[in-house]
């Protein structure tokens, strides 16, 4: 079993509509990264939660400590959302992130 | 030029190849990282250099070498390498080694190995 885990591993959407991308863990962390990747390789930092919640456009992230589980949400979701989102976790070790094996979005117009 | 930068952007090699790929990073950062993303599996780290100097070693085998000259440079030298070793290898910078540090993604070098 991997030390982060996303669900779904593919989603297919329809403009317009609110998604809901997960990720559970199973370490105790210091910090964790959403991150988007497009096509073609190139990967963007979209958040570094610690605690409770953070927002950025239409983009907001959760994390719950105890549980152990953060959430990504898109909300009015638009075709150029359409990317592997991808959840890393980091623990004690130097600069050395988890990461999870990546949430694929489709988002049709 | 701003951010992070990897040249190439493709390599095609044999298995007794030897090749370098290379990363600059222009944000002042301190420190510098290697990742290689195989196809259907997550981003695995490779290195950590901090200060130019190695803090984390993934258990990479020795194929695989790199090289830290100064904090805006990183090199991962090749030789000898496997067919399974062709992948996506991404360099990454951040302003410390900190994991709450915010870590920025260069374009990545898409390695094949015949």
């Amino acid at each position: 079993k991997n030390e982060v885990e996303q669900s779904p591993q593919n989603l297919t959407a329809q403009e317009g509509e609110f998604i809901t991308i997960n990720c559970s863990y199973s370490v105790g962390i210091s910090a964790l990264h959403w991150l988007q990747q497009h096509p073609g390789g190139g990967i963007v930092s979209l958040f570094m939660l610690s605690s409770g919640k953070k927002k950025h456009g239409r983009l907001i992230a959760t994390i719950n400590i105890q549980e152990k589980h953060s959430s990504l949400h898109i909300t009015a979701s638009h075709p150029r959302d359409s990317a592997v989102y991808i959840c890393a976790v980091g623990g004690t070790s130097y600069g050395k992130l988890t990461f999870g094996q990546g949430t694929i979005l489709t988002v049709h117009p | 030029e701003t951010g992070v930068t990897q040249t190439p952007r493709h390599l095609v090699m044999g298995m007794t190849n030897k090749k370098s790929l290379k990363c600059e990073q222009h944000l002042g950062h301190n420190a510098m990282y290697w990742y290689k993303q195989s196809a259907k599996k997550p981003l695995e780290l490779m290195f950590v250099y901090s200060l130019e100097e190695r803090v984390e070693n993934n258990s990479v085998p020795s194929r695989f070498s790199p090289e830290c000259p100064n904090s805006s440079h990183l090199f991962l030298h090749l030789h000898t390498l496997q067919p399974e070793d062709s992948a996506l290898y991404l360099c990454a910078s951040s302003r410390t080694s900190g994991l709450t540090d915010t870590q920025y993604f260069g374009p990545g070098t898409r390695l094949t190995v015949l």
